[in-house]
């Protein structure tokens, strides 16, 4: 079985781009969530999606969002880049939301480095 | 608010050594924690899941302990080996409807020297 995937591995951008990451999920799960992870700040929750719906919001600006489509498949758009976006953003799936016992899988991430 | 915290930061121990990894958090409604290793620039691989319900887990060389009361869990590797250098995480999720938010500790980043 497949892992989570994530494109692309690594992103060059500048400041005030928008940038487009994607995650798919490990066949038959339906929740992904996102996280940032930075030197200073650690693993921060962004968002989790579940049957494309946004259930769980991260403290962000709304710069940061996020989508699934109906094939679990989900994507992270951040608009207006800054300096501080550059981090390793890693991306889990789950196989169901109700569940207590499941756990996360993470993807291997993408490096966004902004200029 | 919940908050994780991992003791140390960082630790290196010779190789063969036994070794235990500290991890505490303020809020005990839980649902379970996870433990998670972490190779330099790569994602996250999950190693041991503890319910809320138990006390502790073990895979192989690792087991890892649940004290929801206290706050705390342990990570214990036995016969630590140079391969099991990287950093280790420690993550909560939290009690509430629907949902699979983690909050994570900062990390202990371990070196086994050979």
């Amino acid at each position: 079985k497949a892992g989570v995937t994530q494109t692309p591995r690594y992103l060059i951008k500048t400041r005030g781009q928008q940038v487009t990451l994607s995650c798919s999920p490990i066949s038959g799960h339906r929740s992904v969530s996102w996280y940032q992870q930075t030197p200073g700040q650690g693993l921060q929750f962004l968002f989790e999606y579940f049957s494309e719906t946004q259930r769980n919001k991260g403290n962000f600006p709304g710069r940061f969002s996020g989508r699934q489509f109906s094939n679990s498949r989900s994507e992270m758009n951040v608009s207006t880049l800054e300096l501080g976006d550059s981090a390793l953003y890693l991306c889990a799936s789950s196989p169901i939301l109700a569940a207590t016992y499941n756990e996360q899988f993470f993807g291997p991430g993408t490096r966004l480095t902004v200029l | 608010k919940q908050e994780v915290t991992q003791i140390p930061a960082a630790l290196s121990v010779p190789e063969g050594e036994n070794l235990v990894l500290n991890c505490s958090f303020t809020d005990s409604a839980i649902y379970n924690l996870q433990w998670f290793r972490q190779d330099p620039g790569k994602g996250l691989t999950s190693l041991l899941l503890i319910q809320s319900s138990q006390r502790e887990q073990t895979s192989g060389r690792l087991n890892a302990s649940l004290d929801k009361s206290s706050g705390r869990s342990t990570l214990y590797i036995a016969a630590s080996q140079p391969g099991d250098s990287a950093t280790y995480l420690c993550a909560v999720r939290r009690s509430g409807a629907g949902s699979y938010q983690l909050t994570f500790g900062k990390g202990t980043k371990l070196s086994v020297i050979p």
